[in-house]
């Protein structure tokens, strides 16, 4: 069965710094583009960045770019989020979503985590 | 990065069909084939409907279909039962290694 496990939220102080983790399993994960969609409590879904297979491509939305970095780690069936100076519009739900469509940055996301719920607030 | 735009809600009787739209610019929906539709339900995570502007995933109902005319995508839900009640987002791909997201329709069945 594909699935996706987040992991690593928390609450943390304004300005704080947090690693979010996504374990990966029953799939090719090399083969798929990767990326972290966030969403605020009772709003929409807001995407985070994207990573492709071999970590050749990556993208951030202008809100998170400059204090998040995106990576992944094929021999363990990881993706991670590190999040830096963490602000109080960072709180959320972040899920790890995979492409549908191997080797390709962005079709669709068909598989969806749980969720790890970050929150920001001093 | 201004968000796709999407109504804030749609309703619709069972049996009957709705239609929600999703309108962005020539740099996302209506430059690239990359279009999809996610519905989510409270406390639940987004499930994918629609890909590709009109392919739909397995698992998806055919009674879920896409279209897209320039700048604007579609999604239409034919026979409306109870369990479509949910939120639905659009989105899209937006150049330079970016994707975007409708703000959400909430559907509700009357």
């Amino acid at each position: 069965e594909v699935q996706l496990a987040e992991s690593g939220g928390g609450l943390v102080q304004p300005g704080w710094s947090l690693r979010l983790s996504c374990a990966a399993s029953g799939f090719s994960f090399a083969g798929h583009a990767m990326h972290w969609v966030r969403q605020a409590p009772g709003k929409g879904l807001e995407w985070v960045s994207g990573i492709s297979g071999n970590s050749d491509l990556i993208g951030y939305a202008d809100s998170v770019k400059g204090r998040f970095i995106i990576s992944r780690d094929n021999a363990k069936n990881s993706l991670y989020l590190q999040m830096n100076s963490l602000r109080a519009e960072d709180t959320a739900l972040y899920y790890c979503a995979k492409v549908i469509k191997r080797g390709w940055f962005l079709s669709a996301f068909d598989v969806w985590g749980q969720g790890t719920m970050v929150t920001v607030a001093s | 990065q201004s968000a796709l735009t999407q109504p804030r809600s749609v309703s619709g009787s069972p049996g009957q069909s709705v239609t929600i739209s999703c309108t962005g610019t020539s740099s996302d929906v209506g430059g690239y084939t990359y279009v999809s539709w996610y519905q989510q339900h409270p406390r639940k995570a987004p499930k994918l409907m629609v890909y590709d502007v009109s392919e739909r995933p397995s698992g998806a109902p055919d009674r879920f279909s896409g279209s897209k005319s320039g700048n604007t995508a579609s999604l239409t839900i034919s026979g409306l039962q109870a369990e479509d009640e949910a939120d639905y987002y659009c989105c899209s791909y937006a150049g330079g290694y970016t994707v975007i997201f409708g703000g959400g329709t909430k559907l509700t069945v009357l």
